[in-house]
């Protein structure tokens, strides 16, 4: 089956850097998108085509593509920012179309 | 403003039947493919359909395949998903969602508020 894999929790410090990690064979030959989704709420898209950031998402996010890995990373982290982390791709070739990551929970410290 | 709202939810026996609605407005929705995603409890997104603007291509994911049907009025700005044969796996918040499309990619933005099913007895 097709799967993106993150780890499940990643900690940090205010003010520190979080990164988060999305993993496939070859991802970097696709576009990846990642999600923000707080408690209760329903997802927010943070980045698309791998870097890019919608408008109202600060800069503090950003994103990164290649190899066998994606990143998204989290500078100058706030409180504000802990919630559950997904990443996306979507894949013409698998049956499954899009795909989503199997979440990162990011906590503050 | 761009805005997708989901109701229909509710408790159901196995094997029930629920319909799904997503109101869509702020936005040319008869121009737009759309998607319904779903979440279990403390689990992670799960897609599980789309339907093109016209409705003339319509895909399923395997797990619904059979089950669920997705349909949509662009008279009325709105998006359903029939859902039969319901089991105690389909239990999940259901979102509909709008797509943003390249050649090579799509991503969902917005997304609505979903609307909890739950499949128990």
């Amino acid at each position: 089956s097709y799967v993106l894999t993150q780890p499940p929790s990643v900690s940090v410090a205010p003010g520190k850097t979080a990164r988060i990690t999305c993993d496939r064979n070859n991802i970097g030959s696709k576009r990846v998108h990642w999600y923000q989704q707080k408690p209760g709420q329903a997802p927010v898209l943070v980045i698309y085509y791998d870097s890019d950031r919608p408008s109202g998402i600060p800069e503090r996010f950003s994103g990164s593509n290649s190899g066998n890995t994606a990143t998204l990373t989290i500078s100058r982290v706030e409180a504000g920012d802990e919630a559950d982390y997904y990443c996306q791709v979507w894949d013409s070739s698998s049956d499954h179309f899009f795909v989503f990551g199997t979440g990162t929970k990011v906590t503050v410290l | 403003e761009v805005q997708l709202v989901e109701s229909g939810g509710g408790l159901v026996q196995p094997g029930g039947s629920l319909r799904l609605s997503c109101a869509a407005s702020g936005f040319t929705f008869n121009s737009y493919t759309m998607h319904w995603v779903r979440q279990a409890p403390g689990k992670g997104l799960e897609w599980v359909s789309y339907i093109t603007s016209s409705s003339n291509t319509i895909y399923y994911a395997d797990s619904v395949k059979g089950r669920f049907t997705i349909s949509r009025d662009n008279a009325n700005n709105s998006l359903y998903l029939q859902m039969n044969s319901l089991r105690a796996e389909d239990t999940a918040v259901y979102y509909c969602a709008r797509p943003q499309t390249t050649v090579t990619t799509t991503w969902f933005d917005p997304w609505g508020q979903g609307t909890l099913v739950i499949v128990s007895s």
